[in-house]
Parts: structure tokens; C-alpha cells; sequence
């Protein structure tokens, strides 16, 4: 099993759609969580960290179930400058609590 | 905000040429760098971590000799991929965690090296 899952895509979506991407990771004691755009052929870029109270930036929200080891992010109001593929991305605990573990990616396309 | 400079952006070398890659962290110390490795429509993939003043931290499966890290400075790690094969070809991609911030803080991601190997 994989240590961050998420369904591979892609979302093809008109522009305006509300859509949800899901992860779900395999260790529970993991201490940190982000998702991360990456652009074809670019660096991955941070979008933003996923606290257990949720958290929402803009048309972005993104929410963490610790108990079911489950992220979530949720793009409202898609615009096309949202295609992309989504990282869904957790830190290890204790000694490997520097190693980032990413998952393979969540692809979207958002269209006119 | 801080920034990861990566050199070169793309290299196209023949096959049994070593090639360099830097990490540089521009306006932040970085006792800790990491390096990975991205393959076509796959998740980046943890290959090192640079430690400054040490050895690096190899994950299983990379081979330390064909791999060669070095972090000299708090602000500079390199990556030699030595007698490069086609099958090294690949996305390099360095980042690099502010020693100042907490731990629990991103990681500060370069841009990335593209490395075709003919």
C-alpha cells in the first residue's frame, strides 16, 4: 500500500464548478499535511498547510481527518488557471518528521 | 519569502558524462536539504537527505556512489550523478528547510533541473 493515495484524475471541469479532491495517507502517528500544486513541468508549489480544524484560503478549503487518516481539498469557483495537478503531501512522524511523502498527484483541468 | 535557487534548469549530456546539479538557498541558513527525483506522470520521489557538515541520508534503493551529495556551506548542497545512463534521465528537484523555522514549517522548493541523458 501506498503511503499517500489519491485518485490520479483528471477532473475535467467547466470553469465555475466546485470540485473535490481526496487522499488518504497509511501512517497514522504522520505530523504534518499540505497540498501542493505542480505545474507541467515545473517545481511543486505550495498551496496551502491542512490543520485538524480545516482551514480555508480564498476559494480554497482544506480539511483533515485524523481518525480515518483522510485529507481533503475543496477549489470553489474553478477558474482555468486552476489546471493542474494537485500534491497531496504529508510530513513523517518523530525521527522522519523531516521527509516530506507525496503522493502521486491529482490531475484537473479546467475548462472554458 | 524565501527563496531556492537550482542550477542548471535542463541538461542534456551523453551517456557516461557525471553532471553536477546546485542547491542554493538564497536568503535563508539550510542545515538540511533534500533531494528528489521526478519521473514522467509520477509523485516525486525522496532520493537523499543533505545534511550540512555530514554525510547525506540515502532512502533504500539509491545508490550513495552513483549519487554523490555534498553540503559544504549551510546555504549550498550539490548533487553528482556520476557516469549518467539514459535511465538516470529525469526531474531533479532540491528543497531546503529554513534552520530557523520550526520544523513542522514547508519546505522551500527549487525550481527543478531536467536531466536527459542521451
Amino acid at each position: 500500500r501506498k503511503e499517500v493515495e489519491q485518485d490520479p484524475g483528471p477532473f475535467n471541469v467547466p470553469e465555475g464548478a466546485t470540485v473535490a479532491f481526496n487522499c488518504t495517507y497509511s501512517n497514522s502517528a504522520s505530523q504534518s499535511f499540505f497540498w501542493y500544486r505542480q505545474d507541467c513541468r515545473k517545481e511543486p508549489k505550495l498551496l496551502m498547510s491542512v490543520y485538524s480544524s480545516g482551514n480555508e484560503d480564498g476559494r480554497f478549503t482544506a480539511q483533515l481527518n485524523r481518525a480515518s487518516q483522510y485529507i481533503s481539498l475543496l477549489i470553489r469557483d474553478s477558474k482555468l488557471s486552476d489546471s493542474a495537478t494537485y500534491l497531496c503531501v504529508v510530513r513523517g512522524p518523530g525521527m522522519e518528521g523531516n521527509k516530506l511523502v507525496f503522493g502521486a498527484g491529482t490531475i484537473l483541468r479546467v475548462k472554458s | 519569502g524565501a527563496v531556492v535557487s537550482q542550477h542548471p534548469s535542463w541538461v542534456i549530456c551523453k551517456s557516461g558524462t557525471s553532471v553536477k546539479i546546485e542547491c542554493r538557498s538564497l536568503d535563508f541558513q539550510a542545515t538540511t536539504m533534500f533531494w528528489y527525483r521526478q519521473f514522467p506522470k509520477q509523485s516525486l520521489m525522496l532520493m537523499a537527505t543533505s545534511n550540512e557538515g555530514s554525510k547525506a541520508t540515502y532512502e533504500q534503493g539509491v545508490e550513495k556512489d552513483k549519487f554523490l551529495i555534498n553540503h559544504a556551506s549551510l546555504t549550498l548542497s550539490t548533487l553528482t550523478v556520476t557516469s549518467a545512463h539514459p535511465e538516470d534521465s529525469s526531474f531533479y528537484i532540491c528543497s531546503a528547510r529554513d534552520s530557523a523555522e520550526l520544523s513542522n514549517q514547508p519546505q522551500h522548493f527549487g525550481d527543478g533541473t531536467r536531466l536527459s541523458i542521451l
